[in-house]
C-alpha cells in the first residue's frame, strides 16, 4: 500500500501562471518532506523541504505547504517557466526515526505552455 | 565541486548474471543510499551505507548486497538476476546520517534480458 500518494500523473500550466502540486501521505510519523525535480535522463534534483513542525517553507518561486491533519503537502511554483517543465517527486522520511529512507511518490509530469 | 558520480550509466546484463554498480558521493557526504527506479514508479529505497556498514534496509531480497569504502564511495551488487531487476538505479549522498537531504546521481540504467 502506497504510504505517499500524488494522484495527478500529470498537470499542464500556462507559462507565468501558478503550478500547483499535490501530495497525500498516510503515516503520522513521518517528520520531513522533500520535493524533488526530474529531467528525463538525468537524476532526481532537490528543490525544497519542509519539517512536520512548520506549515510552510519558501524558497524563490518555490512554496510548500504541510497541512498535518489533512495528512497533505502541496508545491506551489510561481510563475511558472518552461524550463520547469519536469517530473516532479514528493518524498517523506522519519519513519521510526530514521532520516535514510526517502519514500516516493510515483510523481506528477508538470508541462508549463509558452 | 562534483556532484554524486555514477558508473556505468548503462548496462545490459541476461537473467542469472551477476553485475555491480559503482557510486562516488558529493564532496563531503560520508552517507550514500541506493534506490531502484521502475519506469513510471518513484524511487524505492534499496539501503543506506554509513562508516562502511549498512545502517538501514528496504524490502529486497539478499540478492541485493553492498559495499561502502574508506574513501565513502559504494558499490551495489546484484546476484542472480531477474528480468524484473530492469531499472534505473540510483545513488544518493547526504552530508551525515542524520541529514534528510539526499542528493542524486544521474543512475544506472539496467536492463536483464
Amino acid at each position: 500500500d502506497q504510504q505517499v500518494k500524488q494522484n495527478s500523473p500529470s498537470l499542464s500550466v500556462q507559462e507565468g501562471r501558478i503550478s500547483i502540486l499535490n501530495c497525500d501521505y498516510t503515516n503520522s510519523m513521518f517528520d520531513y518532506f522533500l520535493w524533488y525535480k526530474k529531467y528525463p535522463a538525468e537524476g532526481p534534483t532537490f528543490l525544497i523541504s519542509i519539517s512536520s513542525i512548520k506549515d510552510k517553507n519558501e524558497d524563490g518561486r518555490f512554496t510548500v505547504f504541510l497541512n498535518k491533519s489533512a495528512k497533505h503537502l502541496s508545491l506551489h511554483i510561481v510563475p511558472s517557466q518552461p524550463g520547469d517543465s519536469a517530473v516532479y517527486f514528493c518524498a517523506a522520511s522519519g519513519l521510526g526515526g530514521s532520516q535514510g529512507n526517502l519514500i516516493f511518490g510515483k510523481g506528477t509530469k508538470l508541462s508549463v505552455k509558452p | 565541486d562534483a556532484g554524486v558520480t555514477q558508473s556505468p550509466t548503462h548496462l545490459i546484463k541476461t537473467r542469472g548474471q551477476q553485475v555491480t554498480l559503482r557510486c562516488s558521493p558529493k564532496s563531503g557526504h560520508d552517507t550514500v543510499s541506493w534506490y531502484q527506479q521502475a519506469l513510471g514508479q518513484g524511487p524505492q529505497f534499496i539501503f543506506q551505507y554509513y562508516e562502511e556498514e549498512e545502517r538501514q534496509r528496504g524490502n529486497f531480497p539478499d540478492r541485493f548486497s553492498g559495499h561502502q569504502f574508506p574513501n565513502y564511495s559504494s558499490e551495489l551488487n546484484v546476484n542472480a538476476l531477474l528480468l524484473g531487476d530492469s531499472a534505473l538505479y540510483l545513488c544518493a549522498s547526504s552530508l551525515n546520517l542524520e541529514e534528510n537531504i539526499q542528493y542524486f546521481g544521474a543512475g544506472t540504467r539496467l536492463s536483464v534480458l
